[in-house]
């Protein structure tokens, strides 16, 4: 149990278009979603948190109109990056936590390689 | 603040035992997390300590000591497929994890 899934795995896509990656729980309820930003060789960066329902937590010096997030039911987030730079070039990952899982922790995706030229 | 110290790189040998270390700073804690994180994979529970003391499960132990802010991941009979990152992550909760940058373990045969 406890799965969560993420698409597209992979995109690449032209500098100022925008890209929606999609977050899954596929067995739980995720009250709570994160999105994370790794670059290379670095640490998971929390860009912010969302509770179904209700708008989401940015972390400091995360672009909330460049970086859109919807947490529209139990079971589904996204992440639009809106307007994307080649810096914007990363992996994203989500995470879930919530109800029926058998631990008090987080989940993750699968994450996103998003590569923009 | 927080601050979480653990070594970037370790190496060992297959079959051998290693012992990853953290030490961490927390403005608020509830427990401490273990991930293991395989290069261009998203990261995979590991353990959660909430107790003082040591947890084992399989190959797998994690020690936690809340009064000196460390904790040690433990890991038995290496295998090859034991290369990869692990992060120690102290937090409040599932919903207030912070993480390191992560220790990267290189297994040789």
């Amino acid at each position: 149990g406890a799965v969560v899934s993420q698409h597209p795995s992979r995109v690449i896509c032209k500098s100022g278009t925008s890209v929606k990656i999609e977050c899954r729980s596929l067995d739980f309820q995720a009250t709570t979603m994160f999105w994370y930003r790794q670059f290379p060789k670095q640490s998971l960066m929390l860009m912010a948190t969302s509770n179904e329902g209700s708008k989401a937590t940015y972390e400091q010096g995360v672009e909330k109109d460049k970086f859109l997030i919807n947490h529209a039911s139990l079971t589904l987030s996204t992440l639009t990056v809106t307007s994307a730079h080649p810096e914007d070039s990363s992996f994203y990952i989500c995470s879930a936590s919530g109800r029926e899982t058998s631990t008090d922790t987080q989940y993750f995706g699968p994450g996103t390689r998003l590569t923009v030229l | 603040g927080q601050n979480i110290d653990q070594p970037t790189e370790m190496t060992a040998t297959e079959g051998a035992i290693v012992q990853i270390n953290c030490t961490y700073q927390t403005s608020g804690f509830n427990g401490l997390f273990w991930y293991q994180q395989h290069a261009g994979e998203a990261p995979t529970f590991l353990s959660y300590n909430v107790l003082d003391g040591l947890e084992e499960k399989g190959r797998f132990s994690s020690f936690l000591s809340r009064s000196k802010g460390y904790s040690y991941l433990l890991l038995k009979e290496l295998q090859m497929k034991d290369s990869a990152s692990y992060l120690c992550a102290p937090g409040k909760g599932a919903n207030n994890l912070f993480f390191g940058t992560g220790t990267r373990l290189t297994v040789i045969p």
